[in-house]
């Protein structure tokens, strides 16, 4: 299985300022069509999760441009320019490149 | 406009059968490329991908879990169904369906496993 590494595990923000969360496969996401089939999710507190960000860097319809999606291979990161307070959750990435399909640990952000 | 919803019992014996359904909207499961995934998260942990199922009926289960789990469709009544036996109080967690592309998620239906 491709093992998802994220961290930090908790990522204390103070508002206005950035953020950013790494993630880490244990394998290379790149598929043979030349896709990386990277995610990233966010879980607000008592809610399901919603996809923000697909193939590593596409932003999904309606998610804030202060979210960002980088990176390649076996290295990814997320990044918010200036967390607001609808921002505090945990945020999981996720590989659809190779079965089984696996998330990271999650990384909680939560307001200084 | 997409939507998910799981049903199914909210609490079970350890060694019983767990059935959830996923109803959804918004899409065909006759469509190329179409999918609906399982995933659970137990409380206060991680995701866990389950299983998934295609429009073409190709099915994909996690490995640790493929001997307990069967994932059916019923294209007509748009509803995906997901079984797991053998039930045990590790299983307790809350179980959502999703777009096989994860962009639309039910809002999961929590799960307990108790005698």
């Amino acid at each position: 299985d491709v093992v998802m590494t994220q961290s930090p595990l908790s990522l204390p923000v103070t508002l206005g300022q950035p953020a950013s969360i790494s993630c880490r496969s244990s394998q290379s996401l790149v598929y043979s069509d030349g896709n990386t089939y990277l995610n990233w999710l966010q879980q607000r507190p008592g809610q399901s999760p919603r996809r923000l960000i697909y193939k590593v860097s596409k932003r999904d319809s309606g998610v804030p441009d202060r979210f960002s999606g980088s990176g390649s291979g076996t290295d990814f990161t997320l990044k918010i320019s200036r967390v607001e307070a609808e921002d505090v959750g945990v945020y999981y990435c996720m590989q659809g490149t190779h079965w089984p399909l696996t998330f990271g640990g999650g990384t909680k952000v939560e307001i200084k | 406009q997409i939507t998910l919803k799981e049903s199914g019992p909210t609490l079970v014996k350890p060694t019983q059968t767990l059935t959830l359904t996923c109803t959804f909207s918004g899409f065909s499961l006759s469509t190329s490329g179409v999918g609906v995934a399982w995933i659970r998260q137990p409380p206060g942990k991680a995701l866990e991908w389950l299983a998934l199922i295609y429009w073409n009926d190709d099915k994909r289960y996690s490995p640790s879990l493929k001997s307990r789990l069967t994932i059916t469709k019923d294209t007509s009544k748009n509803q995906v169904v997901l079984t797991m036996t053998n039930m045990d109080p590790v299983d307790t967690a809350t179980y959502y369906c999703a777009h096989n592309k994860f962009d639309y998620w039910g809002q999961g239906t929590l799960v307990t496993v108790s005698s």
